[in-house]
């Protein structure tokens, strides 16, 4: 069974810093591209970084870039988020998901999420 | 950026009924369009992938239709389970989603 499990959310204050982390279970993580997607309360999916299988291709959404960085341990079977330069907009639910295709994806698996709270 | 606009936003039906969810590109996507269900507090399910295949495990009142920029999700006989909010997503650059459809009873 496939397994995404999301952890390190919390409170933080603006401009702080945080590591989201995704564990994986159930596939093989190595040979598929991962995702990170946000959904702040109450509003719509956006998504945020994609890396690719290897991890030699990343790309991220413009409202992100330079804050954020997406890495992943294939040893590990694990995702990471690190985010930095937090703001109130980033307040959200973050779902870590699994690509579906070889180049080009869509999300067919979903974590549970992990809520990340921007506030002094 | 391309932008997925869905309609209704919000949509009131009968267990039993036949419904169907629009969702319009701002430009050509091909058919590189999924669609999502969503329950309150948990993840979004993949319910279409790529227009009109059915993902495993989907049950087949759920169909998918279009290409270009216009297309349609279909619950053939809406079940109690059905009661959620849908979402288009286009993946053909970068990834967007609608603003979601809310179908409730």
């Amino acid at each position: 069974e496939v397994q995404l499990v999301e952890s390190g959310g919390g409170l933080v204050q603006p401009g702080g810093s945080l590591r989201l982390s995704c564990a994986a279970s159930g596939f093989s993580f190595s040979t598929y591209w991962m995702s990170w997607l946000r959904q702040a309360p109450g509003k719509g999916l956006e998504w945020v970084a994609n890396i690719k299988r290897d991890g030699s291709e990343i790309y991220s959404a413009d409202s992100i870039k330079g804050r954020f960085t997406v890495s992943r341990d294939n040893a590990k079977s694990s995702l990471y988020l690190h985010m930095n330069s937090l703001r109130a907009e980033d307040t959200a639910v973050y779902y870590c998901a699994r690509g579906n295709g070889e180049y080009v994806i869509y999300f067919d698996y979903w974590g549970q999420g992990t809520l990340v709270t921007v506030s002094s | 950026d391309i932008q997925m606009t869905q309609s209704p936003s919000t949509l009131s039906a009968s267990v039993g009924d036949r419904v169907t969810i629009t969702c319009r590109a701002s430009q050509s996507i091909g058919t590189w369009l999924a669609w999502y269900q969503q329950k309150p507090g948990k993840a979004p399910k993949v319910l279409i992938y790529k227009a009109s295949n059915l993902e495993s495990g989907v049950p087949s009142r759920f169909s998918g239709s279009g290409s270009g920029t216009e297309f349609t999700l279909t619950i053939s006989s809406l079940q109690p389970d059905d009661f959620a909010t849908y979402y288009c997503q286009q993946y053909h650059t970068y990834y967007t989603f609608g603003q979601g459809t809310k179908l409730e009873i």
